[in-house]
């Protein structure tokens, strides 16, 4: 069964700053990848996904993920913050084969410093 | 946005009541899942569906029963609702495939057992 481990609970950036929030995963073979995002009192959105080729992942907002096979990992990154980033951020992993769901990390709350 | 509905989006309820959220979509996706999320925890699979009347289990499906008859709505019952069962419950919809198993969520649905 597949695992996802974001070791970072919290983490706190002034607006401006580079950010990368930190993924690692557990599966047998390539699996699908994902980022979603979580405002307060809101559901999730998809930031950007990972399925196949180029392992550098552009998604919405100025975010980018890159898969590192190597690693077992899928960081998020943003060149600069701004104040509205502040959320709570999720990486998930989905299997190829069998059931089509989601396993979640447990989140990383992003605070961010005027 | 994708066309997700839950309802309610409150509820308040006492130990050992049968309660029944909703989910409803207009997207005519063949997935249909059923998550909560807990602090620390992320979101968990409770139970998904992939077709009408096709429900297969989560990891975390006890205490819990859905049912789908039609393509547009899944239904998630606690038979006899426990203070465990307090939680955020998110719906979630995919055309499914290998190759488009992105994962659409609705707004939640926030229960406290009392």
């Amino acid at each position: 069964a597949q695992s996802v481990t974001q070791p970072d609970i919290h983490i706190t950036v002034s607006e401006g700053a580079s950010l990368e929030l930190r993924c690692n995963y557990s599966y047998g073979a390539t699996p699908y990848l994902f980022w979603y995002v979580q405002s307060p009192g809101q559901g999730l959105q998809l930031l950007l996904k990972y399925f196949s080729g180029d392992t550098l992942v552009q998604g919405i907002k100025g975010f980018e993920a890159e898969f590192k096979r190597s690693q077992s990992s899928f960081n998020l990154r943003k060149p600069s913050v701004h104040w509205s980033d502040a959320a709570e951020y999720f990486c998930a992993v989905g299997a190829r084969e069998g059931r089509r769901a989601l396993t979640f990390g447990s989140g990383t709350r992003l605070q961010v410093q005027p | 946005d994708a066309g997700i509905t839950q309802s309610p989006r409150h509820k308040v309820t006492e130990t050992g009541t049968p309660v029944t959220l909703r989910c409803h979509q207009t997207e005519n996706h063949r997935y249909m899942y059923w998550y909560r999320q807990d602090p620390g925890h992320g979101l968990r699979l409770i139970h998904y569906s992939y077709g009408v009347k096709d429900t297969d289990k989560g990891e975390v499906s006890d205490g819990y029963s859905v049912s789908r008859s039609k393509t547009e709505d899944f239904l998630l019952t606690l038979e006899s609702a426990t203070s465990s069962q307090t939680s955020v419950y998110f719906c979630a919809i995919s055309e499914g495939g290998p190759a488009t198993d992105t994962q659409y969520f609705g707004p939640g649905t926030r229960l406290t057992v009392l």
